[in-house]
């Protein structure tokens, strides 16, 4: 039974950075499948943020990415987020899923999804 | 970007009866890469129809995808007490995936 928790500070200040692990249990992070991160936000409903192949490649939603980096622990068998300069626009339930590979450059859709975890931005 | 449009809002309906979601794409989705999710209070959501009309593993036959191009549907042909939940639609065939807002089922 593949695994996720999501897990990271429930408060972030503005201006700083928002980081968030994933950590995935039941199969490993090395093998064929996309690692994802999606926030639900009231005003914005669900919002694809990125994800990251097994490989290590990276695909941004583009009005994220200058602030974004996902990156992945094989060692801990995890992956994370990272988002810079957050302002309050940021402040969603954000969760981590596992993403199907479909063939076609960087489309997926999720199978596994974490039970989410809510970060407020605010001083 | 496509934006997706559910619709209804919310829909009552009673158990047994049938249930018919509607997402719509701003352009069309291409090779109909398109999902649909149930999320219910506090849970994680749960894949139902992959590719606008396969169903995902271990879901029930009474629930069903259509469409292609822009107009997609979800039909849930019975209503179980546990399927009164919120559904939402996800295009994944081009960047950025993007996701409807969401039809709620209730309990009329």
């Amino acid at each position: 039974q593949v695994q996720l928790q999501e897990s990271g500070p429930g408060l972030v200040k503005p201006s700083e950075t928002l980081s968030l692990t994933c950590a995935v249990s039941g199969y490993s992070i090395s093998s064929e499948y996309y690692w994802g991160w999606i926030r639900q936000s009231p005003g914005k409903g669900l919002e694809w943020i990125g994800h990251i192949y097994h490989s290590g490649s990276t695909y941004y939603n583009p009005s994220l990415k200058s602030r974004l980096t996902i990156s992945l622990d094989t060692s801990k068998n995890q992956f994370s987020l990272k988002l810079s300069s957050v302002t309050a626009a940021d402040t969603a339930v954000y969760s981590c899923a596992r993403g199907i590979l479909t063939g076609y450059y960087l489309a997926s859709y999720f199978d596994y999804w974490g039970q989410g975890t809510l970060v407020t931005v605010s001083s | 970007e496509i934006v997706l449009t559910q619709s209804p809002g919310t829909l009552s309906l009673s158990p047994g009866e049938r249930a018919t979601l509607s997402c719509r794409a701003s352009q069309s989705v291409s090779s109909n890469l398109l999902a649909w999710y149930q999320q219910k209070p506090g849970q994680a959501p749960r894949l139902l129809i992959y590719g606008a009309s396969s169903r995902a593993t271990g879901i029930p036959d009474r629930f069903s995808g259509s469409g292609s191009g822009t107009d997609f549907t979800l039909t849930i042909s019975r209503l179980e007490p546990e399927d009164f939940a919120v559904y939402f639609c996800q295009q994944y065939g081009s960047s950025p995936l993007t996701f409807g807002g969401g039809t709620k089922v209730e309990i009329k």
